[in-house]
């Protein structure tokens, strides 16, 4: 069965700073993996996404994740946080075989300036 | 990427009615739609997979014959909560396209 676990609720960085969101994954097949940010009173967004290839994945708004198959990880990375990520992150995760999403708890992101 | 809609964005309504819940693909000609539920502070749920022309696919635990899912053409999806109960208040999203999805803006429901 698919699963996807984010540990933290809540993440907390100062303006300027690197920021990681984690995520880890399980699924039968070869995974598929995403991550979509939600802003208060807003629709998701996807912001990226990956299938296969390069293990660091750029996105939107200058976000990366990097796919680690070793250790399950899909963790979000920014170099340097804005104000404005602050926001609700999802990590989702399908296998190769079918089309059911799976969604993570979420991690909210507070940015303080 | 593919651009969604709902209608409406809030509904409230009096326990025991229906109500109906439009999803447009309007630039994506879907297939497929997904509906999900998405409760405070908590994650999406799947509840369904929409299939064009075709009977929905409903995920465990979730009523099929309260959560009453058509999917006419290729670019409408409506979601029907019949008789509504207080606990059937949420925010219901859908979604296309079975990769990366896009997101409709939701649909607050408040049953009273």
């Amino acid at each position: 069965a698919q699963s996807v676990a984010q540990p933290e609720d809540q993440v907390n960085v100062a303006e300027g700073n690197p920021l990681t969101v984690k995520c880890t994954y399980s699924v039968s097949g070869n995974p598929y993996l995403f991550w979509y940010v939600q802003y208060p009173n807003r629709g998701l967004q996807f912001l990226l996404k990956y299938i296969t290839g390069d293990n660091l994945v750029k996105g939107s708004y200058g976000f990366e994740a990097e796919f680690n198959k070793s250790q399950t990880s899909f963790h979000l990375k920014k170099p340097s946080a804005l104000v404005s990520d602050s926001a609700l992150y999802f990590c989702a995760v399908r296998d190769d075989r079918g089309f059911k999403t799976i969604f993570g708890a979420g991690t909210r992101l507070f940015v303080k300036a | 990427g593919a651009v969604v809609s709902q209608h409406p964005s809030w509904v409230i309504c009096k326990s025991g009615t229906s109500v109906k819940i439009e999803c447009r693909s309007l630039d994506f000609q879907a297939t497929t739609m997904f509906w999900y539920r998405q409760f405070p502070k908590q994650s999406l749920m799947l509840m369904a997979t929409s299939n064009e022309g075709s009977k929905a696919t409903y995920e465990q635990g979730v009523e099929k014959d309260k959560f009453l899912i058509n999917h006419a053409s290729l670019t409408l999806s409506t979601l029907t909560v019949t008789s509504a109960h207080p606990e059937d208040s949420s925010f219901y999203i859908c979604s296309v396209n079975p990769y990366e999805q896009y997101f409709g803006p939701g649909t607050r429901l408040t049953v009273t």
